[in-house]
């Protein structure tokens, strides 16, 4: 099975900051990387497919890259609604691993 | 709109069975891969089965092969998630998700539905 390693598990922000979550799979996935938003009690959120692909209806400030097997969801000039849980997901072979997600905290 | 929304949840005993069901809308339904995908309290995401809009494969994590079976009716729009010989550990928010792209079973998922719970109990 692909192993996903999501850092950091949580992160204290401000309104306005750069955020940078990282994901990184444990063989490689191609660009078979996703990212998600979820917060509590509500549906999953797609953002990011493909690796750099902003899914419809996203804001622009959210962005993803790739670099060999290393993956980075970036958000730019944070928003007060986007204090959530982040998570990557690989979709290149089942089982579809998740990453341990990432918190966005105010500070 | 696309709306997937998810029922069967609810409190069984270990050992026992639960059919979860996600009733489809807003999309041609047959065309897509559909998966399960859950949420165990205080826990993170876990992807649990998923079966594909072509040529019906099915496709399961470790964790429920042997238990769990997805199945689609196409005639009905609906997804069903057949869970049987149910652990404490399988209790969790149990949601219902579309593929984005047509008939592969293959994330990333772009809608999903509310959830509906399952808890695993004496």
């Amino acid at each position: 099975d692909i192993q996903m390693t999501q850092s950091p598990s949580s992160l204290s922000t401000s309104i306005g900051d750069r955020v940078t979550v990282t994901c990184r799979a444990s063989q490689s996935i191609s660009a078979y990387l996703n990212w998600y938003q979820k917060k509590p009690g509500k549906a999953p959120k797609l953002l990011i497919f493909a690796a750099s692909s902003l899914q419809s209806g996203v804001p622009s400030r959210f962005s993803g890259s790739k670099s060999g097997t290393d993956f980075t969801l970036t958000i730019n000039s944070l928003q007060p609604e986007d204090f959530a849980t982040y998570y990557c997901q690989q979709s290149y072979s089942t089982p579809y691993t998740f990453g341990q997600g990432t918190q966005l905290e105010i500070k | 709109d696309v709306e997937l929304l998810e029922s069967g949840g609810g409190l069984e005993q270990p050992g026992g069975s639960l059919r979860l069901s996600c009733a489809a809308s807003g999309f041609t339904f047959s065309s897509y891969g559909m998966s399960w995908v859950r949420q165990a309290p205080g826990k993170g995401l876990e992807w649990v089965s998923s079966i594909s809009g072509g040529d019906g494969g099915t496709y399961y994590a470790d964790s429920v092969k042997g238990r769990f079976t997805i199945s689609r009716d196409n005639s009905k729009n609906t997804v069903y998630l057949q869970m049987n010989s149910l652990r404490a550990e399988d209790t969790a928010i149990y949601f219902c998700a579309k593929d984005l792209a047509r008939f592969a079973a293959r994330p990333p998922f772009d809608y999903w539905g509310q959830g509906t719970l399952v808890t695993v109990s004496p």
